[in-house]
């Protein structure tokens, strides 16, 4: 069956280092993933995506990394502020039928920016 | 443009009471799914829907009816509460294959 897990459950980092969090899937098959940031009381909002096709993909800050070979994720945050600390999520997008998706998620890594 | 809504934000229930959990989306989305989220715990498919008219269980459905007669509105019923479902539900929208949207969440005790 699908399973998406995250390496740590936990995060601390210094306000401008990077931060990397880690994923790992067990679906060989699987091609799409996304990632996730939810800030307390609030739900999960995008962050990030990458098919299988990509090794790599960078936006705003944030770059995430797809190792097909070992089914390992990762997603990188450059010069990490205050506002980059919540709960991360990676998520494997299947697709069902007519379009639906069903989220496969991780257990999630918080997040915490010591000053 | 208010995205997807979600009513209440907290809810508190004895066992055995239903409830509706209501959600709407302004983006003439046809997807829409519920999730709940446990303590610790990533977010689990609960019931989506593929357009008005049609849904489907996703991988927790039990305890939980949904309907959907309009592409806005995506209600999440629960007929008899248990404490197994006190929880934190999120509802999301996204067009076909594109970035699915969530809204703010409902927190649900049921003690």
């Amino acid at each position: 069956g699908e399973s998406v897990g995250l390496h740590l459950p936990t995060l601390s980092v210094q306000e401008g280092d990077n931060s990397i969090i880690n994923c790992a899937y067990s679906n060989s098959a699987s091609d799409y993933f996304i990632w996730y940031k939810q800030e307390s009381g609030k739900g999960p909002q995008f962050i990030i995506d990458i098919r299988s096709n990509m090794d790599k993909r960078q936006g705003q800050r944030v770059t995430v990394l797809l190792n097909k070979t070992v089914k390992h994720l990762s997603l990188q945050i450059a010069a990490t502020q205050p506002g980059d600390s919540a709960v991360y999520f990676c998520a494997e997008n299947l697709y069902i039928i007519q379009g639906a998706q069903k989220l496969v998620f991780g257990q999630g890594t918080r997040l915490t920016i010591n000053p | 443009n208010a995205g997807v809504t979600q009513t209440p934000k907290f809810q508190v229930l004895k066992t055995g009471q239903s409830m509706t959990l209501q959600c709407a989306q302004d983006m003439n989305h046809e997807y829409m799914s519920w999730y709940r989220q446990d303590p610790g715990m990533g977010l689990r498919l609960i019931h989506y829907s593929v357009g008005a008219g049609i849904t489907d269980q996703g991988e927790v459905p039990n305890g939980y009816n949904v309907s959907r007669s309009t592409t806005e509105d995506f209600p999440l019923r629960l007929l008899s509460a248990a404490p197994s479902q006190t929880s934190v539900y999120f509802c999301a929208s996204s067009g076909q294959f594109g970035e699915q949207f969530f809204g703010p969440g409902t927190r649900l005790t049921v003690l």
